[in-house]
């Protein structure tokens, strides 16, 4: 099965700057990587996902970044907010069987501080 | 568009009791569901995939006896916890995914269910 570990757990940076939260992936197979942003005893929300088609995914603030070859992707989020703040999840899909479920990385708990 | 409704959002239910837990899309036809579990300050866990019109496929070490999973129609599944004991207190979540396409289309998750068993 996929294995998803995700790094760091927290994250803090000062508003403005730049976060990167990293995650690799142990499937080869894997063809699609979305990250999940969760509010504080809220739903997870989907910021953005990439294809293994393309190396790079952009959408205003936010961005993602794949590299196949070394099985890990990435999300840079710049000119961070304080409403940027919450726990961020990275999935990535088995590849046996047809309902692709996803494992999800363990979460980054980002603190953007005022 | 891609809204998912889960309800109830919360219950709070003596020891023994069985809750079911309503997943349904609202706006799109959904062949598969998923329902994971969620400890605070902890990952979201798959608990199993609900596949409308045939039996649901439960991850290893999770019960199918005591998390009973309906998918009846392609827009609503169910998930009743049997004879709650105060372990299964936790927050669950289903999610589902738009019916037709790739498989890899994204999973639009409801909001959530907090649990407590007294």
């Amino acid at each position: 099965g996929e294995n998803v570990e995700q790094h760091p757990s927290t994250l803090s940076v000062q508003e403005g700057d730049s976060a990167v939260i990293k995650c690799t992936y142990s499937d080869s197979a894997s063809n699609y990587f979305p990250w999940y942003k969760q509010e504080l005893g809220k739903r997870p929300q989907l910021i953005i996902d990439i294809r293994s088609n393309v190396g790079e995914k952009k959408d205003q603030r936010i961005a993602v970044t794949l590299n196949k070859t070394a099985k890990h992707f990435s999300l840079h989020i710049t000119e961070t907010q304080p409403e940027d703040s919450a726990v961020y999840f990275c999935a990535a899909p088995r590849t046996s069987g047809s309902a692709r479920q996803l494992t999800f990385g363990s979460g980054t708990q980002l603190t953007v501080l005022p | 568009g891609a809204v998912v409704s889960q309800h109830p959002s919360w219950v709070i239910c003596k020891s023994g009791t069985s809750v079911k837990i309503e997943c349904r899309s609202l706006d799109f036809q959904a062949t598969t569901m998923f329902w994971y579990r969620q400890f605070p300050k902890q990952s979201l866990m798959l608990m199993a995939t609900s596949n409308e019109g045939s039996k649901a496929t439960y991850e290893q070490g999770v019960e199918k006896d005591k998390f009973l999973i309906n998918h009846a129609s392609l827009t609503l599944s169910t998930l009743t916890v049997t004879s709650a004991h105060p372990e299964d207190s936790s927050f669950y979540i289903c999610s589902a995914r738009l019916r037709g396409g790739t498989s890899n289309q994204p999973q639009h998750f409801g909001d959530g269910t907090r649990l407590s068993i007294l």
